[in-house]
Parts: C-alpha cells; sequence; structure tokens
C-alpha cells in the first residue's frame, strides 16, 4: 500500500530539547516536503527535497532542518524547539511535476 | 503575490442542505488546482484536481468543483450533504513559478443533524 508514515504522531516537548520528526514513503518519489498547518493559516511549506541530497527552504523554514540522505527519508529537525513551533505537521511526498501528492497522516507537536 | 483564497473560514450546514466552499486564486498561481479534506486527526485526502480539460471536475464522495478562469475561481460544491462531510477542506493550487502547492486558510464545514 502506497503510504507516508509520520513518526511520532503526537509529542509534548519543552523548550530547547532537539527532537526529530521522521518522515518516510515507499513510493520512490523524488520530491518530498514538510509543511506546518496553523488555524486560519492553512498549510506553509517549511523545507522540501527535490531529490537526494538536494532540499531548499518553503516558505517558513526558520528554526527547522532536513536533510535527504536517502529517497525514502526525509526528516524534521527542530535544534531548539520553541512554543512558536507548536503546531500540526505533515510531510508529503510526489514523483517531480506529479499532480497527486500523497500526504502523511500528520504530527501533533506541542512545546512547552 | 502567489495566493489562494478561501472567502469563507466556517460554513455551517443542516444535512441533506446544498453546500459552496468558495475558493480564488492569483493570476500567477497555475491552473492546476486542487481540493484536499481533512477529516477530524487525520492526514489530507484528494478530494478533486483540475489540471485541463472540462470546467468541471468532479471528485469522490459526491463532490464537484467548476473552474472559472475569468473569475479566477474554483468552487467547490455538493447538492446534498452527510454528516460524515464534516471536516476541513482546503483549496490548493501550483505555484507557477516554483511548481509547488500553494494552500489557501481552509473552510471548516459543519454539517448538522
Amino acid at each position: 500500500e502506497a503510504q507516508v508514515t509520520q513518526n511520532p504522531r503526537y509529542l509534548i516537548t519543552v523548550t530547547g530539547k532537539k527532537l526529530t520528526v521522521t518522515c518516510s514513503q515507499n513510493m520512490n518519489h523524488e520530491y518530498m516536503s514538510w509543511y506546518r498547518q496553523d488555524p486560519g493559516l492553512g498549510l506553509r511549506q517549511i523545507y522540501y527535497s527535490m531529490n537526494v541530497e538536494v532540499t531548499d527552504k518553503g516558505d517558513v523554514p526558520e528554526g527547522y532542518k532536513v536533510s535527504r540522505k536517502e529517497k525514502r527519508n526525509f526528516p524534521l529537525i527542530l535544534e531548539s524547539p520553541s512554543p512558536n513551533q507548536t503546531s500540526l505537521y505533515f510531510c508529503a511526498s510526489s514523483t517531480q511535476g506529479a499532480n497527486t501528492i500523497y500526504f502523511g497522516e500528520g504530527s501533533w507537536l506541542t512545546v512547552v | 503575490a502567489q495566493s489562494v483564497t478561501q472567502l469563507d473560514s466556517q460554513v455551517p450546514v443542516f444535512e441533506e442542505a446544498p453546500v459552496e466552499l468558495r475558493c480564488n486564486y492569483s493570476s500567477s498561481v497555475s491552473v492546476y488546482l486542487f481540493w484536499y479534506v481533512q477529516y477530524p486527526n487525520q492526514g489530507l485526502q484528494l478530494l478533486l484536481k483540475y489540471l485541463s480539460g472540462s470546467t468541471l471536475v468532479k471528485g469522490i464522495n459526491g463532490f464537484e468543483a467548476e473552474f472559472n478562469k475569468s473569475q479566477t475561481s474554483f468552487h467547490l460544491r455538493k447538492p446534498s450533504v452527510h454528516i460524515s462531510d464534516t471536516a476541513e477542506y482546503f483549496c490548493a493550487g501550483r505555484s507557477s513559478n516554483t511548481g509547488k502547492l500553494i494552500f489557501g486558510q481552509g473552510t471548516t464545514l459543519q454539517v448538522k443533524p
């Protein structure tokens, strides 16, 4: 079954404690991206990756890092989380130029 | 600026009534347009998409949308809603420049019995 898997689904953490949200896809997609969803703002892109070792900033990259060492994985790293990063995060993947994007089920992150 | 605007943040409607969720896009967004649905505590699911061809697009769960180039709109409609349609709906368009998806702010559809 084609899927995008995120972990953890729910996390409460404290300010400044580094955390990583993993994302894995089993469709051999080149393109992967991270979004955050906030009330009244829709989904905003954080980072995206066109292929292995190719990453670029989205609209709201501050406070986040990503890496793409393997095609299937695209982890999101919060080196020093702050309360304004409390949000719902989605990972997504697609083939290059494709018009069907697959989303993970979301990761609820709370930073206190 | 490239943007997708959903004109209503919340739409309350009674069961079996028709509904329209409005979406407008800026001219710098390409005409690749999408509607996604997010049920409570779930990810995003593609409802329908317009890439080219017929301006009336039919999607899953009885939803349809009409692409209107002159009004730069892509409104979502359903003739008779069910309680199970209660969800958040997102309109999105592909950026003409970068190809990435640009999302609207979301519309919460609340179907009441």
